[in-house]
């Protein structure tokens, strides 16, 4: 199994702060995708980075592929209410089958 | 809404019985994965089908089998279930499932074995 740690586990924080959520591997990644996962729906895809070193921006979310390709961070700027959820990477191997990590449970205060 | 429907959204057994799970992909899509998601081992991969073919295995139990019909919907049976099989059970597809593809979870079943 292709280990993805993701931390912190569990982040509460007030609306208006910033934060980062990390993803960490000792295996190497093809690619990787981040996903928001809302309580009793499926998750949903919010990026695909594949090269490494890529930084990808999407509104107040950056996203950054490590350079060697085995950790990759979420960094939201000013979070909102409606940024909670739990937050999924998820790594491609070079058996074509995607890794899910431990998850990043967010949840912002009004 | 991601296009990919599973049914039913809640299943409660007993213990020793078998369920089957549907799980209809998005219109076009040639990939259909299932997932396991318990509270202890987060997201897990299953099985994945791609035209009716299985294409890659994960951590899936000889207990539990899958398949994908010529009409590309997909099925996933649980067999002699136990208590720790209680977990959400998702459906994914994508379009080719090579490469870095994209994929679409359904909106999930929810097994509660008792």
């Amino acid at each position: 199994t292709q280990l993805l740690e993701q931390s912190p586990q569990f982040l509460s924080i007030q609306e208006g702060e910033n934060l980062t959520v990390y993803c960490n591997s000792s295996s190497v990644f093809s690619s990787l995708q981040w996903y928001r996962q809302e309580p009793g729906e499926g998750p949903v895809l919010l990026v695909t980075v594949v090269t490494g070193g890529e930084v990808k921006k999407l509104k107040r979310l950056t996203f950054q592929f490590g350079d060697a390709r085995k950790d990759s961070s979420l960094h939201i700027t000013a979070a909102q209410p409606g940024d909670t959820g739990l937050y999924l990477c998820a790594g491609l191997n070079t058996g074509n089958q995607f890794y899910f990590g431990t998850g990043t449970s967010l949840t912002v205060i009004p | 809404d991601s296009g990919v429907t599973q049914t039913p959204k809640h299943l409660i057994t007993a213990t020793g019985q078998r369920v089957t799970l549907r799980c209809s992909p998005r219109s076009g899509d040639l990939s259909v994965y299932w997932y396991q998601q318990s509270l202890d081992q987060g997201l897990q991969f299953l099985i994945q089908y791609y035209n009716g073919e299985e294409r890659a295995k994960g951590n899936i139990l000889e207990r539990f089998s899958a398949q994908q019909f010529p009409d590309l919907h997909s099925e996933l049976n649980l067999s002699s279930l136990e208590l720790g099989d209680s977990a959400l059970y998702f459906c994914a597809s994508s379009a080719s499932g090579t490469g870095h593809y994209e994929q679409y979870f359904g909106p999930g079943t929810r097994l509660t074995v008792t």
